[in-house]
Order: C-alpha cells, then sequence, then structure tokens
C-alpha cells in the first residue's frame, strides 16, 4: 500500500537554529513529492516539489527538502529558523500515470519556533 | 493573479441535510480536486474535476458529489450529512496532467459544522 508518514507529531525549535521536519512514504514507482504549509483557520500554501532531477529543492521562504530515494523519505529543512514559521507542515505524495493529483497527506507535524 | 477562492466560509447544517460548496480555481488552472480535512487530521482525498468530468475519487460514499463547469468552478455537494462530515473542506486547482505543472494550489476552505 501507498503511504507517507511524519513521525513526529511536534518539532520545537528556538529561533535562528536549524529547523528539521522529517517525511518518509511507501510506494511502487516513482513518486511526485510536496511540502505544505498551514497557518491557523487558513488552506494549505505550497512550498516546494520534487518531481525529478537534483535531490535537493529549494522552495518558498527559505525552505529546501532533500529527497532521498534508497531512504524513501523528503525531509523539509530550513538553516534557520524564524517565529513566523510556526505552523503546521504536511508532506504529500502523488504518484505518476493515472493517479496523478491525488495527493495523499501525511497526519501533519506542528511546528513550534520560540524566541 | 486571483488564487483559488471558495464559498462560503463557514456554514452550520443540520444532520440530513445537503450542503452545496463552491470553489473558483486559480487563473490558468483547469483542474479542480477536493479534500475533506477533519480536526486534526491531514487532508483527505475527495475527487478531482478535469474537462467537467470526476477523474479520480478517493475513498468517500456517493453521498459527496461534484461537478464542474465550463469556466472550470466547482461544486462539492453532500446529501444526507452525517455528524462526521464536519470538517474544513479544501479545494484545490492544478494544470492538467502532462502540462509540467505538478503542484495544487489550495483555497481557504470551507468550514463545515452539522449538528
Amino acid at each position: 500500500a501507498q503511504s507517507v508518514a511524519q513521525p513526529e507529531d511536534q518539532v520545537n525549535v528556538a529561533e535562528g537554529n536549524p529547523l528539521t521536519v522529517k517525511c518518509t512514504y511507501s510506494v511502487s514507482g516513482n513518486p511526485y513529492l510536496f511540502w505544505y504549509v498551514q497557518y491557523p483557520n487558513r488552506g494549505l500554501q505550497f512550498l516546494l516539489k520534487y518531481i525529478t532531477g537534483d535531490n535537493l529543492v529549494k522552495g518558498s521562504y527559505g525552505f529546501e527538502a532533500e529527497f532521498n530515494k534508497s531512504q524513501t523519505s523528503f525531509h523539509l529543512k530550513k538553516p534557520s529558523a524564524l517565529v513566523s514559521d510556526s505552523a503546521l507542515y504536511f508532506c504529500a505524495v502523488s504518484f505518476r500515470t493515472d493517479s496523478w493529483g491525488k495527493l495523499q497527506f501525511g497526519a501533519g507535524t506542528q511546528v513550534v519556533v520560540t524566541p | 493573479d486571483a488564487g483559488v477562492t471558495q464559498s462560503p466560509t463557514h456554514l452550520i447544517k443540520t444532520r440530513g441535510q445537503q450542503v452545496t460548496l463552491r470553489c473558483s480555481p486559480k487563473s490558468g488552472h483547469d483542474t479542480v480536486s477536493w479534500y475533506q480535512q477533519a480536526l486534526g487530521q491531514g487532508p483527505q482525498f475527495i475527487f478531482q474535476y478535469y474537462e467537467e468530468e470526476e477523474r479520480q475519487r478517493g475513498n468517500f460514499p456517493d453521498r459527496f458529489s461534484g461537478h464542474q463547469f465550463p469556466n472550470y468552478s466547482s461544486e462539492l455537494n453532500v446529501n444526507a450529512l452525517l455528524l462526521g462530515d464536519s470538517a474544513l473542506y479544501l479545494c484545490a486547482s492544478s494544470q492538467a496532467a502532462g502540462t509540467g505543472s505538478y503542484e495544487q494550489y489550495f483555497g481557504p476552505g470551507t468550514r463545515l459544522t452539522v449538528t
């Protein structure tokens, strides 16, 4: 079965420190991978995607993510966290061929950045 | 450039009633997907519309139906509402498969409360 997992319910980090939010997936074949962020009472905002090519992808607001095929992971990173990065982060996967566009989301990771 | 818009913002319905939610996609997008996000969970894929047809469907009962109009806007209809249908309903738009654009852009959502 195809699935995506975010093993941490919450990540706490001090402002200025590196931020990592973990995501692993289980698929047959090559997935499309995405990160989204959700602020309270808001929809999801697209951060970045991996489709093909370089394993390190850069996105909005200084975020980046590394695709690791051998470990089936797509961790989100930011070198220096800001208090404004406090939000709910979702990893999502979509599959090629006839399942394109059907995003499957992880349960989400709450990021708390303290001043 | 207008993003994805949804209406209404909030809705309160009684069990057994029917509800219609509306979505206008981002300019230039022709594919609309609907997701249900229960409290504390990641979004769950309901279905996707392209060229006015349902192209993919998630694990939702037939009480959930939709429509896409020639201007690419879409409606989500839910019949015989249950208490468990209370959730944030998210609409996402994207370009069709094969265009080279893979990310979906989400609207702010409609908060449905069933009493």
